[in-house]
């Protein structure tokens, strides 16, 4: 089964400034998709950047991009100039064969004017 | 891209009642949808696949009489809480058959 494992409960970050968000999956998959979505407090799930296993450039989507270490099996997602509307939970996610999500435990991102 | 409605949004049940949550794919057809649960400060869990005119299927732990999901059609999956109790209390949210595009979520309380 896969897992995904966020090891910061919490980031804090300056606004404006850079911030890195860890995220590490077990999967015996060969080809799949990560994902990481924002949960505001409406709890709406907002997809911000999504990688391809198959693919080996680093998605990019604006102030978003991730590092991709496909043989470690690290997925980190870095957030350029942070603005006060980045501040949210982040959840980082495996997409299986079978389109089931697999989500890691999140990481609550604030953001200090 | 993929359009999913869910309804209602919000929702308060007194305990023992039935409670049920719809799931739309507005612009596609959908021969598979996904339910989650959120417990709240905790993360997505899935809870069941659901397949288009045959039986879902539960992930371990989740109690298959107690949520009861139909798909009976292309576009619609619903979620059924039967008799709810305060412990059901929590934040269910369903995907289409892409698997990553996700509804807006239904935030249940049991009184």
């Amino acid at each position: 089964a896969q897992t995904v494992t966020q090891s910061q409960p919490e980031m804090s970050v300056q606004e404006a400034e850079t911030v890195t968000l860890s995220c590490t999956y077990d999967t015996s998959e060969s080809d799949y998709y990560l994902f990481w979505y924002k949960q505001p407090p409406s709890r709406q799930m907002i997809l911000v950047i999504r990688q391809e296993a198959y693919k080996q450039q680093n998605a990019t989507e604006n102030r978003f991009s991730v590092n991709f270490q496909k043989a470690a099996k690290s997925f980190s997602l870095k957030i350029s100039d942070s603005q006060l509307g980045d501040a949210a939970m982040y959840f980082c996610a495996h997409l299986g064969n079978n389109n089931d999500m697999r989500f890691g435990a999140g990481t609550r991102l604030t953001v200090k004017p | 891209g993929a359009v999913v409605s869910q309804h209602p949004s919000r929702v308060i049940c007194k305990s023992g009642t039935s409670v049920k949550i719809e799931c739309r794919s507005l612009d596609f057809q959908a021969t598979t949808m996904f339910w989650y649960r959120q417990f709240p400060k905790q993360s997505l869990m899935l809870m069941a696949t659901s397949n288009e005119g045959s039986k879902a299927t539960y992930e371990q732990g989740v109690e298959k009489d107690k949520f009861l999901i139909n798909h009976a059609s292309l576009t619609l999956s619903t979620l059924t809480v039967t008799s709810a109790h305060p412990e059901d209390s929590s934040f269910y949210i369903c995907s289409a058959s892409d698997g990553y595009t996700f509804g807006s979520g239904t935030r249940l309380t049991v009184v």
